[in-house]
């Protein structure tokens, strides 16, 4: 079965310093990987979208950047938060095949301070 | 632009009776939805969901209907339990996109 890894749970960062989110997958291999954030009062929104290895799609431009330097994994970065950055990150896998859910992990809570 | 809107962001529901989520979608391409059940501090978990080629599609207490002309998708819980309470985010997807598009949540409470 699959199973989606995201670290950590919970993250307080102050402004201006770097960030790293790492989700792993198991279970599958060539996953579509995404990253969401629900902001406060708000929806899922997805930031990034991942096909393969190194490559990225990225679906709102802000402070945040991504990678997948290998296949069943993505990260979540930035050089320098935000506050605006604080909310709630969720990585999913989703095999884009018609009929299947994705499956989420169980996310990081990031308050920039 | 908002592909997929979910239009209450809460509702407030009695132990026992049916509580009535509703999604409406924009994008004609979308050809399957999701509903995702989220509790605080959690990623979502699936909950149910429907081809477009259906119409309804039931499982225990959770039923999903689409109506593809309105474009419209609504879940229904019967009976709603306290355990009930949650958002709830519909999802839909287009499969030649390979992702899912979510709207904004629902928040649900069923009072005992």
């Amino acid at each position: 079965s699959q199973t989606i890894h995201q670290w950590p749970a919970t993250l307080v960062q102050p402004v201006g310093s770097p960030l790293s989110l790492e989700c792993t997958v198991e279970g599958t291999s060539n996953p579509n990987l995404y990253w969401y954030r629900q902001a406060a009062g708000r929806g899922l929104q997805l930031l990034f979208y991942s096909v393969g290895i190194g490559q990225i799609s990225s679906e709102v431009p802000q402070n945040l950047s991504a990678s997948r330097p290998q296949d069943r994994q993505f990260i979540l970065s930035s050089k320098k938060l935000l506050l605006s950055d604080s909310g709630f990150y969720l990585c999913a896998w989703f095999d884009g095949a018609l009929e299947t859910e994705a499956f989420f992990g169980q996310g990081t809570r990031l308050t920039v301070v | 632009d908002q592909q997929v809107k979910q239009n209450s962001p809460s509702l407030s529901v009695q132990e026992g009776r049916i509580s009535i989520l509703n999604c409406d979608y924009t994008n004609s391409m979308f050809d399957y939805f999701l509903w995702y059940k989220k509790y605080p501090a959690e990623g979502p978990t699936f909950l149910i969901s429907i081809s477009s080629i259906k119409d309804k599609n039931e499982d225990g207490r959770f039923t999903v209907f689409l109506n593809k002309s309105a474009k419209h998708l609504s879940l229904h819980i019967v009976p709603s339990q306290p355990g009930d309470s949650a958002v709830y985010f519909c999802a839909a997807n287009n499969n030649a996109g390979n992702m899912l598009t979510f709207g904004g949540g629902t928040r649900l409470m069923v009072k005992p």
